[in-house]
């Protein structure tokens, strides 16, 4: 069973970078699928962050794309987020996710973790 | 703002049928398929449909989906009192973005 983990500070200052870490198991990324990031502020709805293949090709929300990076380590079958510049905006649940290929679904989730930008 | 418009929420009594509109834009919905997500309190999103009607193993065939030009419909019959949830539909844009809808708030009275 393919099973998603979350972790990074829960906290993060305004103007600085926010970065969290999937970890996947059950699955070898490096055998493909695409894996993504998607947020969800606190009571609002779901934003789509951007998707990673396993080879490194990225693409982003271009709402976000200034700020955002996706890069995979499959050495230790995981993949990770980084947020430049954030602000109060920011704070969200952020969920990570396997994707099925490029135009299909998010069919395994992670728990999500909560990351709050407050000085 | 969301890119995909759904009603913020909806009811309905326990063994009802109930249906959840889906609304997008012809470079969305219109030129992909849609995908439907259930979030039960507390919890991270769960996908319950797929490619506008396919349902992964395990969702039950009470739930049901459809997709007509720029629209989609979640149905579910036979409401129990686990479908209270949030439910989200999504696609993705031919930008290659993916964009949800606002949600749905699902309420079994």
């Amino acid at each position: 069973q393919v099973q998603l983990q979350e972790s990074g500070p829960g906290l993060v200052k305004p103007s600085e970078t926010l970065s969290l870490t999937c970890a996947v198991s059950g699955y070898s990324i490096s055998s493909g699928y695409y894996w993504g990031w998607i947020r969800q502020p606190p009571g609002k709805g779901l934003e789509w962050i951007g998707s990673i293949y396993h080879s490194g090709s990225t693409y982003y929300n271009p709402s976000l794309k200034s700020r955002v990076t996706i890069s995979v380590d499959t050495s230790k079958n995981q993949f990770s987020l980084k947020l430049s510049s954030v602000t109060a905006a920011d704070t969200a649940v952020y969920y990570c996710a396997r994707q099925g290929a490029e135009w299909e679904p998010h069919d395994y989730w992670g728990q999500g973790t909560l990351v709050t930008v407050s000085s | 703002q969301s890119v995909l418009t759904q009603p913020p929420s909806a009811s309905g009594t326990p063994g009802q049928r109930v249906t959840i509109s889906c609304s997008g834009s012809s470079s969305n919905i219109g030129s992909n398929t849609v995908n439907w997500y259930q979030q039960l309190p507390g919890t991270a999103p769960k996908l319950l449909i797929y490619s506008n009607n396919q349902r992964p193993s395990g969702v039950p065939d009470r739930f049901s989906g459809s997709k007509s030009g720029t629209s989609a419909s979640l149905a579910i019959s036979g409401l129990q009192s686990e479908d209270e949830a949030d439910y989200y539909c999504a696609a993705w844009d031919d930008s290659l973005l993916a964009v949800f809808g606002g949600g749905t708030k699902l309420t079994v009275l």
